[in-house]
Formats: C-alpha cells, structure tokens, sequence
C-alpha cells in the first residue's frame, strides 16, 4: 500500500465510450503523474501536474484529457479512443516534482479498447 | 535525448543463486537512479534509490550499485528465492525538476524452486 489509489483497476471500453480513470492520494503531495505501460514498450510519461497545474504534456493525443482539481486527485478522462491505447496507465505522486522526492506509484488501471 | 536499457529482457534461475540485473543510460548527467519491482498486474514497488554521488545501495539481499561515468548501474540479488519472481524496473532522473523518470523496459525474473 503505497497511499496512492487508483479505480477503477480494470475497464473495458469502446471506441466510442467516454470513460474516466480516478487516482487519489492521501500522502499530502502536492505534485502527481499519469504513466502509460504498454506491452513491450517502457512507462512513459504522459502528464504531470504541480500544484493542481499542468507543468508537463509530453506530446499526448487529445483523446486524453487530465484533470486535476484539487492535489490529492487526478482524473484521466478517455474519448474516442483507439485499440493501441490499451495499457497499463499508472498514476503517481511525489511532494513535489524536485528531483530529490521520492515518486510513488499506485496499482494501475488496465484500460482494453474494443 | 536519455535512454535507459535492461539487459537481460529475461532470465530464468534456479532457488538460491546470486544473479545480476544490468541497466544502462546514455546521457550521465542524472540526478538519481532507481530500481522498481512490478508484479504481474501491479503498480511499482520502489526497491533501492541511488543518488548521483553515491556508488551503490543496499536493502537486505539487494545491493544496486552506480557508474555515472560509464552510465551503467546493477542491481544485484543474493541467495535468489521464487518470492523474487518480478519485473524489475530501472528508471534515472535528471535535475530539471520535472518529476520525469526515464524508464528501461525492464528485466523479468522467475526463481524456480
């Protein structure tokens, strides 16, 4: 249990659905991440956030849409979707985004687009 | 552009050997490094952080260890047992403040009894 949580774990989804992911944190952070793992591809970064801003889009289709409305919650809004966007999307938090902070992870969503 | 590369992609060991994952980064100017452990259909389990000034670091049976200079660091696991059936993961970070890891696609381990 590394106090960030993720819901829901598992979604399947149409290409036409509207869906979102949820990711809390009770750890009193004030920076949080979504990562993207896809099979056999390394997590990569999609979004950070700081202090309930976007300091960091790192070049992600709209069809993703973060929210961050206060520092403990991060949404990831889904639309139209593509089947090569099922993956594992993990959510992370840390006290800041400084280099010196640990980054914690939660348990992930698995996203299947149908 | 930073890279970061496991080597093995996988590796199969009988209980109780000693063995030795490697990862490796292209651009030395990192601020730390760190190994994860992912279970299957699990999140990340920070395993061992090393900071740019040190040479290794230790957490029971695992010693990570860091050449920034060669951009190479290992993650060494002693007397190995089935429970350390894992992912492990290696990720650096620079010091640009962004919260970014750059992450190795990592090595799968399985301990056979």
């Amino acid at each position: 249990e590394t106090g960030v949580t993720q819901t829901p774990r598992h979604l399947v989804m149409g290409m036409t659905n509207k869906k979102s992911l949820k990711c809390e944190q009770h750890l009193g952070h004030n920076a949080m991440y979504w990562y993207k793992q896809s099979a056999k591809k390394p997590l990569e970064l999609m979004f950070v956030y700081s202090l309930e801003e976007r300091v960091e889009n790192n070049s992600v289709p709209s069809r993703f849409s973060p929210e961050c409305p206060n520092s403990s919650h991060l949404f990831l809004h889904l639309h139209t979707l593509q089947p090569e966007d099922s993956a594992l999307y993990l959510c992370a938090s840390s006290l800041t985004t400084a280099s010196g902070n640990t980054i914690y992870f939660g348990e992930g969503s698995w996203l299947t687009v149908v | 552009k930073q890279e970061v590369t496991q080597i093995p992609a996988a590796l199969s060991v009988p209980e109780g050997e000693n063995l030795v994952l490697n990862c490796s980064f292209t651009d030395s100017a990192i601020y730390n490094l760190q190994w994860f452990r992912q279970d299957p259909g699990k999140g990340l389990t920070s395993l061992l952080l090393i900071q740019s000034s040190q040479r290794e670091q230790t957490s029971g049976r695992l010693n990570a260890s860091l050449d920034k200079s060669s951009g190479r660091s290992t993650l060494y696991i002693a007397a190995s047992q089935p429970g350390d059936s894992a992912t492990y993961l290696c990720a650096v970070r620079d010091s640009s403040n962004t919260g970014k890891l750059i992450f190795g696609q990592g090595t799968t381990l399985q301990v056979k009894p």
